[in-house]
């Protein structure tokens, strides 16, 4: 069980906008800490998608976006693309734990 | 090109001790806090710990799964990171991760995540 819970998976047609969700508590989301994401294409490593809640870096498509309130934050993809496929991933501090975390990663489906 | 290679992977029986390397090229890797990070068989990302920077006397920190029995260590001379693995369980099987901690300043925050990352190195516990 995740300290960061997401949904195991989402799906949308090509050209279409999805949302991955990511809950938190008050001991990391809603402590203040920044979230990022990450994206895990199929057998490769994580890569940055969005740092401090909703900034992309530098190569990352405007199509992303990140955004957080309260203990929850969210990573929204429009015009879906079939080499979005993959599992995606946020990540905070947790105080309570004095560790990093993950969520349990969320696979998107492009139909 | 910015870039970290993990090896020293392979087969161990419980009980037994693994060394994983991470080497580093491309940038300073004296100027950055690194971590590990790892990925079970179909599973999700765990982090497994982090070392500092010199300024900040090399200062690690673990996961409670893991602290007691792993060790993170670096050498800057040779952009090198190092995971000692002890007393290994079968529950520590998984592809093990190097990360790069950056800073990322926007509308006057910074932010620290991990912006590079390895290939990854599969450790296999089982007897």
């Amino acid at each position: 069980q995740s300290v960061l819970t997401q949904p195991p998976s989402v799906s949308g047609a090509p050209g279409q906008r999805v949302t991955i969700s990511c809950t938190g508590s008050s001991s990391n989301i809603g402590a203040g800490f920044d979230v990022h994401w990450y994206q895990q294409l199929p057998r490769t490593a994580p890569k940055l998608l969005i740092y401090g809640n909703s900034y992309r870096p530098s190569g990352v498509p405007d199509r992303f976006s990140g955004s957080k309130s309260g203990t929850s934050a969210s990573l929204a993809i429009t015009g879906l693309q079939a080499e979005d496929e993959a599992d995606y991933y946020c990540q905070a501090y947790d105080n309570s734990l004095s560790a990093w975390v993950f969520g349990g990663g969320t696979k998107l489906t492009v139909l | 090109e910015v870039q970290l290679v993990e090896s020293g992977g392979g087969l161990v029986q419980p009980g037994g001790s693994l060394r994983l390397s991470c080497a580093a090229s491309g940038f300073t890797f004296s100027d950055h806090y690194m971590d590990w990070v790892r990925q079970a068989p179909g599973k999700g990302l765990e982090w497994v710990g982090r070392t500092r920077d010199k300024a900040n006397s090399y200062t690690t920190e673990y996961a409670a799964s893991v602290k007691g029995r792993f060790t993170i260590s670096r050498d800057d001379s040779k952009n090198s990171l190092y995971l000692q693995m002890n007393s290994l369980k079968t529950e520590d099987t998984a592809v093990y991760y190097c990360a790069r901690v950056n800073k990322y300043c926007s509308d006057g925050t910074c932010y620290y995540p991990f912006d590079i990352w390895g290939q990854g190195t599969m450790v296999t516990v089982s007897s």
